[in-house]
C-alpha cells in the first residue's frame, strides 16, 4: 500500500526559506508523479504543481514558478518543496499527492500535510 | 475567485439526498475528467470520485458523480453525520497547463 509520510510542522520568518519533505513507499517512485497543494488556513485547496523523478521535470503554477522549487531523491524515494521568499500569506498547511498512472490527474494518495507558519 | 465554482455549502438531514456542483468550462470540466475529494474536518484530502463517476475501492455506493458539459455533480444519498466535511471538484486546466480545484463545499448534517 502506498503511504507518503511528511516532515514535521515549520516556523519560519519572513523573507527564508523552508524545504519540505514526502516519503514515499510501496509502489512505483520513479515512474510516479507527485504533486503538491496547499492549503491556507480557512482557504481551499490549490494545485502547486508537479514532479516526475523518472525525467526530473517539474512543472509549476504559474503563481510558483518563481519561489518554489521541486526536487526528488530515487535513493530515498522522497520528494521535497521548497518554498523561498516566505510571506506571511504562505502561511498554509502543505501536501504532497501521488498522481494515479492513468495520467487523468487524480490524486491518489495525500501525505498528512505539513504546517508551514510564517511570523516574525 | 476559483476557475471552477462550487456552492459554499450545502445541508441535508440524515437519510436525505444532496447534490454539490461544480462548474467550469470547455478547457476544464468540458474536456478533462473530474476528480473530487473529501476532506474530513482536520484531515487530508481523500480521493472520493475519479474519472468523472468512478469511485475507488472502498468508497460507499452513496456517493456518485457525473458530468454534463462544462458542470459535474458530486450526490451523496442516505446521508449520515460522518458525511459532514468539505468536498472539492478537481481538473486539469487546458489553458493553465494544471490542476485547478473547485473552491469547496462544505456539507452540514443537521
Amino acid at each position: 500500500q502506498v503511504q507518503l509520510v511528511q516532515s514535521g510542522a515549520e516556523v519560519k520568518k519572513p523573507g527564508s526559506s523552508v524545504k519540505v519533505a514526502c516519503k514515499a513507499s510501496g509502489g512505483s517512485f520513479t515512474n510516479s508523479v507527485f504533486s503538491w497543494v496547499r492549503q491556507a488556513p480557512g482557504q481551499g485547496l490549490e494545485w502547486m504543481g508537479s514532479i516526475t523523478p523518472i525525467f526530473g521535470t517539474a512543472n509549476y503554477a504559474q503563481k510558483f514558478q518563481d519561489t518554489v522549487t521541486f526536487t526528488a531523491d530515487e535513493s530515498t524515494t522522497t520528494v521535497y518543496l521548497e518554498v523561498r521568499s516566505l510571506r506571511s500569506d504562505d502561511t498554509a498547511v502543505y501536501y504532497c499527492a501521488k498522481v494515479g498512472a492513468d495520467g487523468e490527474w487524480k490524486f491518489e494518495y495525500w501525505g498528512q500535510g505539513t504546517l508551514v507558519t510564517v511570523s516574525s | 475567485q476559483s476557475v471552477l465554482t462550487q456552492p459554499p455549502s450545502v445541508s441535508g438531514t440524515p437519510g436525505q439526498r444532496v447534490t454539490i456542483s461544480c462548474s467550469g468550462s470547455s478547457s476544464t470540466v468540458g474536456s478533462n475528467p473530474v476528480n473530487w475529494y473529501q476532506q474530513l474536518p482536520g484531515a487530508a484530502p481523500k480521493l472520493l470520485i475519479y474519472t468523472n463517476s468512478l469511485r475507488p475501492s472502498g468508497v460507499p455506493d452513496r456517493f456518485s458523480g457525473s458530468t454534463s458539459g462544462t458542470s459535474a455533480s458530486l450526490a451523496i444519498s442516505g446521508l449520515q453525520s460522518e458525511d459532514e466535511a468539505d468536498y472539492y471538484c478537481a481538473a486539469w486546466a487546458d489553458s493553465l497547463n494544471g490542476v485547478v480545484f473547485g473552491g469547496g463545499t462544505r456539507l452540514t448534517v443537521l
